[in-house]
């Protein structure tokens, strides 16, 4: 069964520096999504990305945050200065453009700032 | 704005036995969608169910089933026969079929599962 794929599982970055997560969707899906869960708490949406640009952003996705389908397969979530309060798992998912078609995640990438 | 509670923190079961899971929601509109996600250890997102809130019928997935009550805005998830397997943080997620198609998820807070052999 396709999967979302995400890349790197586990980041560590120090603090102020810029860091690229990536996410590579199921490829006939059309909607891409961002989501983050601070450990122990609640999965809280990001951003959600649709016919190349950002149809939807939470109060979290601020000018630190950016979003980028590069290529055609690829979907990057870019955090230019990172805060220690970036630390948290970031989840993509994909889905296909059906109104009750499910969310895809991918495995997460584990953010750490120190 | 829609919301969605789910009032367990933490549920245990013992393996074999059958356990439900609590989820309200917090919504003006009419057509929706509820879904219920598992996030083992391995904190990989797993759909465990969707409903459409449509469909008067309840969704059943093997051992997973819901009771879903629009008019009370309640969406439970019970689990038959549990198995070690099933122990994992459990989200119901709600997302509105406006227009739109990109609508996102919103999650509760989430309930821990924990089975006992």
């Amino acid at each position: 069964e396709p999967e979302v794929t995400q890349t790197p599982s586990h980041q560590v970055t120090q603090m102020g520096q810029e860091v690229i997560l990536r996410c590579v969707p199921i490829s006939n899906h059309l909607y891409f999504y961002w989501y983050r869960q601070i450990l122990g708490q609640k999965v809280e949406f990001l951003v959600s990305f649709y016919n190349n640009e950002i149809s939807e952003k939470s109060e979290i996705f601020d000018d630190q945050f950016s979003v980028e389908r590069p290529d055609g397969s690829n979907f990057t979530l870019k955090i230019r200065s990172t805060k220690l309060e970036d630390s948290a798992m970031y989840f993509c998912a994909s889905r296909i453009p059906r109104p009750q078609s499910p969310l895809h995640f991918g495995n997460g990438t584990r953010l750490t700032v120190t | 704005a829609q919301t969605v509670t789910q009032s367990q923190p933490e549920m245990s079961v013992q393996e074999a036995e059958t356990v439900t899971l609590s989820c309200t929601y917090d919504t003006s509109e009419s057509d929706y969608y509820l879904f219920w996600y598992k996030q083992p250890p391995s904190r990989q997102m797993i759909l465990v169910i969707r409903q459409e809130a449509y469909k008067q019928q309840n969704a059943t997935e093997n051992r997973f089933s819901v009771n879903f009550q629009k008019a009370a805005k309640s969406f439970s998830l019970k689990i038959s026969d549990s198995q070690l397997g099933d122990a994992a943080m459990y989200f119901c997620a709600y997302r509105s079929a406006a227009s739109g198609g990109y609508n996102k998820l919103i999650f509760g807070a989430g309930t821990r599962l924990a089975v006992h052999p």
